[in-house]
């Protein structure tokens, strides 16, 4: 067990529709990051808070977004669904931000399918 | 742009051998280095990382991996495979300065024959 909670586990929702992820960074860290793993795109990072302010963005598409809140947990907001957006969504979290040298410790993930 | 190539998408082992997964960076400085393992139905978990401190790192398991600048590799060994080992096999990149993000290869899958 990592640390890190991600709710829910499995989420199946029809196309056009709007979803979202939950995240509890372990106790302590304030850095949260979130990736999407497909079979077609494999893992990719799409986007990083520390201490409730985005630090970097990666392929995240428009019609997503994310925040992090004073208690520094985390949503990431998925709207308009297409049936490629189907696949595992991670999310992270370390202690800070020091150039890629703190680990990231995952959760378990959020399984979307869009039908 | 940091990127990482795992070469085979699929590596079969027999219990006991030796297990080599490949990997080989590109990138414009020294970056970090890291291998994450994912197990079925699971997050990713950190086996072992590469911070420049000491060309051969070793990780949880039993898992080693060397980084040798002049290949610009950074491939994972294991003497002895074993069936708990059958998994999924990240190597991923990041910055030694600035963002944190990971970029990671396509994953290789391990399978363990009894």
């Amino acid at each position: 067990d990592s640390g890190v909670t991600q709710t829910p586990k499995h989420l199946i929702t029809a196309t056009g529709q709007r979803v979202t992820l939950r995240c509890s960074p372990r106790s302590g860290d304030l850095s949260v990051y979130w990736y999407q793993q497909s079979l077609d795109q494999g893992l990719q990072f799409l986007i990083q808070y520390y201490n409730g302010e985005e630090r970097a963005k990666g392929n995240i598409l428009e019609r997503f977004s994310a925040q992090q809140f004073p208690d520094l947990h985390s949503e990431l907001n998925l709207s308009s669904l297409e049936l490629g957006d189907s696949a595992l969504y991670f999310c992270a979290s370390s202690v800070g931000t020091s150039g890629g040298l703190v680990e990231q410790f995952f959760g378990p993930g959020t399984r979307l399918t869009v039908l | 742009a940091q990127s990482v190539t795992q070469l085979g998408s699929h590596v079969s082992v027999s219990e006991g051998a030796l297990v080599l997964l490949r990997c080989n960076y590109s990138s414009s400085v020294p970056p970090y280095l890291f291998w994450y393992v994912q197990y079925p139905n699971q997050g990713l978990q950190l086996l072992l990382k590469y911070t420049s401190a000491a060309t051969l790192v070793k990780g949880i398991n039993g898992f080693e991996a060397e980084f040798k600048k002049s290949e610009t590799s950074f491939h994972l060994t294991k003497p002895s495979a074993h069936m708990s080992d059958a998994a999924e096999y990240f190597c991923a990149v990041s910055d030694v300065q600035g963002a944190q993000k990971l970029v990671f290869g396509q994953g290789t899958r391990l399978t363990i024959n009894p």
